[in-house]
């Protein structure tokens, strides 16, 4: 599969734990984002990169999350001290710049905070 | 984009008949509509896409239109199938090139 890889697909942690998450995208895309999804909504945007550069992020994103993109390649999504209220389904999607931008979604990390 | 709404939240039809799934949007930037499909347990998957400058956009069993003006787009489903079962999204993404998602409607195809 040379689609977009996340790792790992399944994460289970106590409450105040860090947890750090990694994203390959697909490896022409310059954009990469994370999403959010809970049961029952849509995917929730949390942050996004054009190359190694984050241009933005949800103003709803605590800071106890943190995401990178260093060699504008893969990513990483960090939640420090975690809560229950972080368990979550977390995607990851790039798309190129210009030309077709459709977003490709990776399987996703399951991340369940006990 | 800033703000999606989809309905219905719940479409149960039976199998063969239409299904039509809306939404607005408000920012007007909005340039480009992805449509995806969820399956359970699986990720979102596009299935067809329209850009702000047609109205209308047609694959085999699935349309999507858009009305600029009004700033809403539609899915259209004909011939269903107990496969189309699925969650499905809608998204708008304008000049900050990120792709903004309805809260999804679950699509239940009785056979």
């Amino acid at each position: 599969d040379t689609g977009v890889s996340q790792d790992p697909r399944h994460k289970i942690t106590k409450r105040g734990q860090n947890v750090t998450f990694r994203c390959d995208p697909i490896s022409e895309h310059n954009r990469l984002y994370w999403y959010r999804q809970t049961l029952g909504q849509g995917p929730e945007f949390l942050t996004y990169f054009q190359n190694e550069a984050q241009l933005e992020k949800s103003r709803l994103l605590s800071d106890r999350f943190s995401a990178e993109r260093p060699k504008g390649s893969f990513s990483t999504l960090e939640i420090q001290r975690t809560e229950q209220g972080d368990s979550a389904m977390y995607l990851c999607a790039s798309s190129r710049l210009s030309g077709n931008t459709e977003a490709f979604f990776g399987q996703g990390t399951r991340l369940t905070v006990v | 984009g800033e703000n999606v709404e989809q309905h219905p939240s719940t479409l149960s039809v039976q199998e063969g008949d239409s299904a039509v799934i809306k939404c607005t949007y408000s920012d007007s930037a909005s340039n480009y509509f992805p449509w995806y499909k969820q399956e359970l347990g699986k990720r979102p998957q596009l299935i067809i896409d329209i850009r702000s400058n047609v109205g209308e956009k047609k694959d085999q069993r699935i349309a999507v239109t858009l009305n600029k003006t009004a700033k809403h787009f539609s899915l259209h489903i004909t011939e269903t199938q107990p496969e189309d079962s699925a969650v499905y999204f809608c998204a708008e993404t304008g000049g900050s090139y990120i792709p903004t998602f309805g809260r999804g409607t679950s699509l239940i195809v009785h056979p």
